[in-house]
């Protein structure tokens, strides 16, 4: 039984087109989050949401918009893709947004923008 | 320069060795302190999770984290070629929605 489940694993599309990621959790968390890693492995947090409301929204351009139709659930739609946007993102999801909380991830979605 | 500082790597060791891994912060007002473990393809996967300065323990693994040095370390005993991976530090402070900020990772080997 996966935990925090992603679709689609990989992604490969042009440059200009709209698309969208899914992410599902089966926890019972309250919390989820994006996340996007780069070429050097680095990640950094995009955007969270507790019980359906934003949270954390860091310098991520407007062609990005997440939205979570319930607390088990965070989609990421990415308008105009842009080569730089190749990335894996991740989806985690946390018990509560409290500090501190542990964040358990998904296995990511290979996004190529050619 | 980045709020949370990991050497790359990698690092390779022979099966049976002890290694440590490092990172060193700038903030802080870190409080709470993670170190994952992602294997090629795979998500990170949560290793040990530290509050504040001090050690802790689980099996082979042993985290400590320095407050006053901004310095965490994570020893893995024993390492076994199962241990190879990329080993990501974690950090975050309270207050700011559990914003994880990580380190850039260590590729680490263990062979045969």
């Amino acid at each position: 039984d996966t935990a925090v489940s992603q679709t689609p694993k990989y992604l490969v599309t042009q440059m200009g087109n709209d698309k969208s990621i899914k992410c599902e959790q089966n926890l019972g968390h309250d919390t989820m989050y994006w996340y996007k890693q780069d070429s050097k492995k680095f990640l950094k947090i995009m955007f969270s949401y507790n019980n359906k409301e934003l949270i954390i929204n860091e310098t991520v351009p407007n062609r990005f918009s997440p939205k979570s139709p319930d607390k088990a659930h965070l989609n990421l739609h990415i308008n105009s893709l842009e080569l730089g946007d190749s990335a894996v993102y991740f989806c985690a999801s946390s018990q509560e947004v409290g500090s501190g909380q542990p964040q358990h991830f998904g296995d990511g979605t290979r996004l190529s923008i050619l | 320069q980045k709020e949370v500082e990991q050497d790359p790597g990698p690092l390779s060791v022979p099966e049976g060795a002890i290694v440590s891994l490092n990172c060193t912060y700038s903030n802080s007002a870190f409080q709470y302190f993670m170190w994952y473990r992602q294997y090629s393809r795979k998500g990170p996967e949560l290793l040990m999770y530290t509050y504040s300065s001090g050690n802790k323990e689980d099996g082979r693994f042993t985290a400590q984290v320095d407050k006053s040095s901004k310095y965490i370390s994570l020893f893995i005993r024993d390492s076994q070629p199962s241990d190879s991976a990329t080993y990501l530090c974690a950090m975050t402070l309270t207050g700011g929605g559990n914003k994880l900020t990580f380190g850039t990772g260590t590729q680490l080997k263990v062979e045969l």
